[in-house]
C-alpha cells in the first residue's frame, strides 16, 4: 500500500520561503508510471492545484504560482519538495502531496496534509 | 485560469439520490475524458471517488457515478446515506496545465 507523509515547518513568516517534503513508502518513487503533486487548500477555500514533478526532474507549475514555486525530486531519499518563496497571508493552507496516475490528473494516493500557518 | 464551476451546496435526505454538475469549457471538460471526483470529510485528505469521468476506483461504493454531457461533467451519488456528507471537487485535465479543479460543493444530508 502507498503512503505519502508531508513533513516541514507549521509556521513560516510572510515574505519568506515555505520548504515541504513528501517521503513515499510501499512503493516505487521512480516507476515511469507516476508524477508527484503538490496541492493545497486554504481554509473555507477548495482545492488549487500547485505542480508536479516527474522522477526525471521535468516540472509543471500552476500559472498564478508558476514565479514562485519549485519542486524538486530525491529518488535515493524516496522524496520529493515543495519549495515556495515570497510567502503572504493567502499561501496558508493545508498542503497535500499526492500521486498522480499517468499525469492526467488521476491523483491516486495522497498524503495527509499539513497546515501551513503563515504570520509574524 | 478559472476555476471548474460547481453548486456551492447540494443537500438531500437518505435514500435519495442527488447530482452535483462540474462546468467547464471545450479546453477542460468538454476536450478531454479525464474528469476525476474527490470527496474530502473534514480534517482528511481527498479521496479519489471517479476517474476518467465514469470510472471508479476499487472500493468506492457503486453509488457513486460519473457522466459527461459537452463542457458540464456529473457526480451522481444514489442511494444517499449519512456518510456521504463531505466536500466533493470535480478535477479536469486541461490545454494548459494536468489539473483544473473546481470550486467544490458542500453535501449535506438532511
Amino acid at each position: 500500500q502507498v503512503q505519502l507523509q508531508e513533513s516541514g515547518p507549521g509556521l513560516v513568516k510572510p515574505s519568506q520561503t515555505l520548504s515541504l517534503t513528501c517521503s513515499v513508502s510501499g512503493g516505487s518513487i521512480s516507476s515511469g508510471a507516476y508524477y508527484w503533486s503538490w496541492i493545497r487548500r486554504p481554509a473555507g477555500k477548495g482545492l488549487e492545484w500547485i505542480g508536479r514533478i516527474y522522477t526525471s526532474g521535468r516540472t509543471k507549475y500552476n500559472p498564478s504560482l508558476n514565479s514562485r514555486v519549485t519542486i524538486s525530486v530525491d529518488t535515493s531519499k524516496k522524496q520529493f519538495s515543495l519549495r515556495l518563496t515570497s510567502v503572504t497571508a493567502s499561501d496558508a493552507a493545508v498542503y497535500y502531496c499526492a500521486r498522480d496516475v499517468a499525469g492526467t490528473g488521476f491523483l491516486d494516493y495522497w498524503g495527509q496534509g499539513t497546515l501551513v500557518t503563515v504570520s509574524s | 485560469q478559472s476555476a471548474l464551476t460547481q453548486p456551492a451546496s447540494v443537500s438531500g435526505s437518505p435514500g435519495q439520490s442527488i447530482t452535483i454538475s462540474c462546468t467547464g469549457t471545450s479546453s477542460d471538460v468538454g476536450g478531454y475524458n479525464y474528469v476525476f471526483w474527490y470527496q474530502q470529510h473534514p480534517g482528511k485528505a481527498p479521496k479519489l471517488m471517479i476517474y476518467d469521468v465514469t470510472n471508479r476506483p476499487s472500493g468506492v461504493s457503486n453509488r457513486f457515478s460519473g457522466s459527461k454531457s459537452g463542457n458540464t461533467a456529473s457526480l451522481t451519488i444514489s442511494g444517499l446515506q449519512a456518510e456521504d456528507e463531505a466536500d466533493y471537487f470535480c478535477s479536469s485535465y486541461t490545454s494548459s496545465t494536468p489539473v483544473l479543479f473546481g470550486g467544490g460543493t458542500k453535501l449535506t444530508v438532511l
